[in-house]
């Protein structure tokens, strides 16, 4: 079964380092999201993507953050400098022709010190 | 701005009894989502709720929506220590993008 994956798996980086987050979406897949969610607390939205531009962001996906398409398949997330509180499991999502049902990865652990 | 609240956030329930959890949303949306989170991994899609009155059923799950009432309920039927994890509603935000409005979350305890 097609799944989204993503990597690395943990990342542990330093306060105003830049660190790029990568996914794999599924193949056929037009929608692109990532979503990050702080220890304990709830997944919350920080940008889509569609048709190679930011489709919505939120609040929290400010200068700091872009996304990226580099190819094909890959589907990047790049936080340039880094704060204590970007400290989150950052999930990708993807879905199909619908924007309805979709399928997330297994996040990456963003640890940052 | 669409909010999302579920309750209970923590529930402890002993095997082979029945629970409702409930997930209100504050504007229109006719899109709703149940998933389930499980420590440390990732969120596994259980139900997509796409109309007013969907009933949808999975094993000891059962999900259901009125967006009249702008409530989704989630009942667990003879819970079994298998489902113990953190269920999410998760609301539409509009337009033809699909990002999600999350809920807080209920962490769901089974006991024997």
């Amino acid at each position: 079964e097609p799944e989204v994956t993503q990597t690395p798996s943990h990342q542990v980086t330093q306060m105003g380092q830049e660190v790029i987050l990568r996914c794999v979406p599924i193949s056929n897949h037009l929608y692109f999201y990532w979503y990050r969610q702080i220890l304990g607390q709830k997944v919350e939205f920080l940008v889509s993507f569609y048709n190679n531009e930011i489709s919505e962001k939120s609040e929290i996906f400010d200068d700091q953050f872009s996304v990226e398409r580099p190819d094909g398949s890959n589907f990047t997330l790049k936080i340039r400098s880094t704060k204590l509180e970007d400290s989150a499991m950052y999930f990708c999502a993807s879905t199909g022709a619908g924007p309805y049902e979709q399928y997330f990865g297994p996040g990456t652990r963003l640890t940052v010190t | 701005e669409l909010k999302v609240e579920q309750n209970p956030l923590f529930l402890s329930m002993q095997e082979g009894k029945n629970y409702t959890i409930y997930c209100n949303y504050s504007t229109t949306s006719d899109r709703l989502y149940w998933y389930r989170q499980d420590p440390g991994k990732s969120l596994e899609s259980l139900f997509v709720l796409l109309s007013n009155g969907a009933v949808k059923q999975e094993g000891r799950l059962m999900a259901s929506l009125d967006t009249k009432a702008r409530l989704s309920t989630l009942h667990i039927t003879a819970a079994v220590h298998d489902l113990s994890a953190t269920y999410f509603c998760a609301v539409d935000y509009g337009g033809s993008q699909g990002n999600l409005i999350f809920g807080k979350g209920t962490k769901l305890s089974v006991k024997p």
